[in-house]
């Protein structure tokens, strides 16, 4: 019940193409879904996140679609560049706890 | 504005010995959390501390490992005895309470080398 599930583990795309990373849930009392991107050597950070009530949340090229029925949410990332070569986490938020999906390699190709 | 501080960066030690990590959290935040990070298990919660006090140390694996936080401004993480399957990348994060949700903000991790 406290699992969230990512895929995929690695993710290739080509500079300016579009990286789609998916998570899933199960605990319908998890309240926030936030997105972390780590780089090697570095903590976590906040990307973006979204709240259950709301179906999509954009900031800049970076956008999250929440689909509350079936406890699914995606990032998308638009126009991706190198530098966004990075790990991805999705996370899910109760009572002050985040549970992580196992994280996405995501590298962008020039 | 300085974020989460962890010291050391990198610890190599043998087993048996004592491992002592350091966190100062984001000045005015009054949530600690302290996370491990491996290849199998991915990023898990040991423990978490508001306003000083322990909430949750369900994630902690087991006896070995202790936490404390003496005041606003420090915490550490204990493992002791050292096991080479304690190796992983420790993370400390902290975050506040103005609003109903606010991000957590990580640490740059003490990576550990148990041998």
């Amino acid at each position: 019940q406290q699992q969230v599930k990512q895929s995929p583990q690695s993710l290739i795309v080509q500079k300016g193409g579009i990286s789609i990373i998916n998570c899933a849930y199960e605990n319908t009392a998890f309240d926030y879904f936030p997105w972390y991107q780590q780089f090697p050597g570095k903590g976590p950070a906040l990307l973006i996140a979204i709240r259950p009530d709301v179906s999509e949340k954009k900031e800049g090229r970076f956008t999250i679609s929440f689909n509350k029925s079936a406890k699914q949410f995606s990032l998308h990332i638009m126009d991706s560049q190198p530098g966004d070569s990075a790990t991805y986490f999705c996370a899910a938020n109760r009572a002050q706890k985040l549970v992580f999906g196992q994280g996405t390699r995501l590298t962008i190709n020039p | 504005d300085a974020g989460v501080i962890q010291s050391p960066r990198h610890e190599v030690t043998e087993m048996g010995q004592e491992v002592t990590l350091r966190c100062k959290p984001i000045s005015g935040h009054n949530s600690l959390f302290w996370y491990r990070q491996t290849m199998m298990r991915g990023l898990e919660l040991l423990i978490y501390f508001n306003n000083n006090v322990p909430i949750d140390d369900s994630g902690m694996p087991e006896d070995r490992f202790s936490a404390k936080m003496p005041n606003a401004s420090f915490s550490t993480l204990k493992i002791q005895p050292s096991e080479p399957r304690d190796s992983a990348v420790y993370f400390c994060a902290s975050s506040g309470d103005r609003a109903w949700w606010e991000p957590q903000h990580f640490g740059d991790g003490t990576r550990l080398s148990i041998l």
